[in-house]
């Protein structure tokens, strides 16, 4: 199994709602991310974890709050947001840094439309 | 500052053809990643490349590393139409945890 599934695929929120986009793994990685893609540019990271500690913050809005409750697990909670945070969140997830030839799993993504 | 440049960033051709897609990277890496992306999906890992030398082949498509010049390629066999898509080189610093992606090279090959 070499899955990351993300929920939900699809997400419009208003402005004033919260909301969660949830992503789980159950191969055993220690390394998850959250990345953000605008159309016809490339993914930009967001927060890494690295056994369930909050390893990088690239500097995101505060209205961006990740969340790692277990080595499976990665929710990104989303309160106050734009309209320019539309975009394709993307989930990751790869062994831990000690191992060689990791690559790197995406989920399918969570489109995601602010209105 | 880590940056990762590939070129060219849009690419037009023929199927049959042969062409090379460039990544270049400003610092040292300790490995290198090519995805491929079609439209409205995610991405798919293409190939890990670890070493100085390290040569990757899957079909059509055959990828290089070269540590030194901080340059990988992503070389194309006979083209066909299946292989277009968006193709992403991206690298990693083993101790910043991070891993950067270059703009991505739209390719569309024509039948």
């Amino acid at each position: 199994d070499t899955e990351v599934t993300q929920t939900p695929k699809h997400l419009v929120m208003g402005m004033t709602n919260k909301k969660s986009l949830k992503c789980e793994q159950h191969m055993g990685h220690r390394a998850m991310y959250w990345y953000k893609q605008k159309a016809k540019k490339p993914p930009e990271l967001m927060f890494v974890y690295s056994y369930e500690k909050l390893s990088i913050n690239e500097s995101v809005p505060s209205r961006f709050s990740p969340e790692c409750p277990n080595s499976s697990l990665l929710n990104l909670h989303l309160h106050a947001l734009q309209p320019e945070d539309s975009a394709l969140y993307l989930c990751a997830s790869s062994q831990d840094w000690t191992g060689s030839g990791n690559t790197i799993y995406f989920g399918e993504g969570s489109w995601l439309t602010v209105v | 500052e880590l940056k990762v440049e590939q070129n060219p960033l849009f690419l037009s051709m023929q199927e049959g053809k042969n062409y090379t897609i460039y990544c270049n990277y400003s610092t040292t890496s300790d490995r290198l990643y090519w995805y491929r992306q079609d439209p409205g999906k995610s991405l798919e890992s293409l190939f890990v490349l670890l070493s100085n030398g390290a040569v990757k082949q899957e079909g059509r498509l055959m990828a290089s590393l070269d540590t030194k010049a901080r340059l990988s390629t992503l070389h194309i066999t006979a083209a066909v139409h299946d292989l277009s898509a968006t193709y992403f080189c991206a690298v990693d610093i083993k101790r910043d945890d991070k891993i950067i992606f270059g703009k991505g090279t739209r390719l569309h090959i024509l039948p």
